[in-house]
């Protein structure tokens, strides 16, 4: 059972643009929800992230947004940029059998366009 | 700081060879992660350690892979005997205390190929 699903394996946009990542979720134990971003040949870093006690959370030109109620999360990037061109990936962590370690999703690879 | 320093960066092997993967975490963090990536599952998370001490092995695919953290500055991730289906890339990473918060630094990745 896949705890946390990135349904979209892919998405291209235009520079310029807005991306919008969606990831969502179904333990309900889950309190903390990350964005990583990963280039080719190199390990994930950090992006965003977001507790469940709020609904949403800005830094530049990326904010996450959190429906605790539908369990999902979205990554808003605008506007995109070609260097933004990388697999994404959502994450999350939590309570009990959750706490210290965090569940990834599969990663949506977003393509920029020039 | 360095980083999360792993090695080695790609390792070719024989199958029915010993592989061992190694992992330096940021000095300082006190939890280490050890995922693996395919195409088909995603990332993994095959075993993470807290103060030296693993915490949850359930991920570790079956008794060909060991993991040990005998101090706070190094880890090793071992394949014995390894095979064809374990290429993969396999990631270290660490953070700092256990809470639930935590943001983890991943290493660059060891790439194996096991022919």
């Amino acid at each position: 059972d896949q705890q946390v699903k990135q349904n979209s394996p892919s998405l291209s946009v235009q520079e310029g643009r807005i991306s919008i990542l969606n990831c969502d979720y179904t333990n309900s134990m889950f309190d903390y929800f990350l964005w990583y971003k990963k280039y080719p040949a190199e390990g994930p870093t950090f992006l965003i992230s977001i507790s469940s006690i709020k609904d949403k959370n800005e830094d530049g030109r990326f904010t996450v947004f959190l429906n605790k109620s539908a369990k999902h999360l979205s990554l808003h990037i605008v506007p995109s940029q070609p260097g933004d061109s990388a697999v994404y990936f959502c994450a999350a962590s939590g309570l009990g059998t959750n706490a210290g370690k965090s569940t990834f999703g599969d990663g949506t690879t977003l393509t920029v366009k020039p | 700081d360095a980083g999360v320093i792993q090695s080695p960066r790609h390792e070719v092997t024989e199958m029915g060879q010993e592989v061992t993967l190694r992992c330096k975490p940021i000095s300082g963090h006190n939890s280490l992660f050890w995922y693996r990536q395919t195409m088909m599952r995603g990332l993994e998370l095959l075993i993470y350690f807290n103060n030296n001490v693993p915490i949850d092995d359930s991920g570790m695919p079956e008794d060909r892979f060991s993991a040990k953290m005998p101090n706070a500055s190094f880890s090793t991730l071992k394949i014995q005997p390894s095979e064809p289906r374990d290429s993969a890339v396999y990631f270290c990473a660490s953070s700092h205390a256990g809470l639930a918060a935590d943001t983890q630094y991943f290493g660059p990745g060891t790439r194996l190929t096991v022919l």
